[in-house]
């Protein structure tokens, strides 16, 4: 059973505009949520986190919303630009700072930005 | 934050045959992560590697089928043994990293394999 579901697998956006990435979690144990963006052939990068305490966190182009109560997440860009076209993962974990690398993954998004 | 190197980057090998993956960090961190993703598939978590210490692994992961080493606070190998075609994903490596604001994970670029 998955633990951590991006229920689109792609998304296409036109630049400039707000691309909305989503995410859905089952486990109320979760406190801690992040998004890594993957480009092809590369690993992961860290994009940003929230946890549980927060409903918002916020760094430039990106945005991260909490609704606890519906054990859901998402991940605003904006304007979308073409250069963020790539893979987003959804991640949790039930140990903020646990160094326990019990991170769970969705099984990505893939965002494709048209010029 | 932490820089990864990992080769290789990418390999075919033949079933049956091992191939060990290493990973380098360019700074000494206490634990590194190693996971996979199949095709199509989220990362899955294969263990947790501690120096000095043998590894943790995950459920439906054991240390027969990919022995981890962890020599120093700066490096490791994952090895895949007696590989089968449903080895082929792509394998990395991962460690912790804080930055002004955040707590994530660094990973490295990955290690393609195909087994034939």
């Amino acid at each position: 059973d998955q633990q951590v579901k991006q229920n689109s697998p792609s998304l296409s956006v036109q630049e400039g505009r707000i691309s909305i990435l989503n995410c859905d979690y089952t486990n109320s144990m979760f406190d801690y949520f992040l998004w890594y963006k993957k480009y092809p052939a590369e690993g992961p990068t860290f994009l940003i986190s929230i946890s549980s305490i927060k409903d918002k966190n916020e760094d430039g182009r990106f945005t991260v919303f909490l609704n606890k109560s519906a054990k859901h997440l998402s991940l605003h860009i904006v304007p979308s630009q073409p250069g963020d076209s790539a893979v987003y993962f959804c991640a949790a974990s039930a140990n903020y700072g646990g160094s326990q690398g019990n991170l769970i993954f969705g099984k990505g998004t893939k965002l494709s930005v048209k010029p | 934050s932490a820089v990864i190197s990992q080769k290789p980057s990418r390999d075919i090998c033949q079933r049956g045959t091992s191939l060990t993956i290493q990973c380098q960090v360019d700074s000494q961190v206490t634990m590194m992560f190693w996971y996979r993703q199949q095709p199509g598939q989220s990362l899955t978590l294969i263990a947790t590697a501690n120096q000095g210490s043998e590894a943790t692994y995950e459920s439906g992961f054991v240390i027969d089928k990919f022995p981890i080493s962890r020599p120093n606070l700066t490096f490791s190998t994952l090895t895949v043994s007696n590989m089968s075609p449903e080895d082929s994903s792509i394998y990395l490596c991962s460690v912790e990293a804080w930055d002004v604001a955040n707590y994530g994970y660094t990973f490295g670029s990955g290690t393609r394999l195909t087994v034939v």
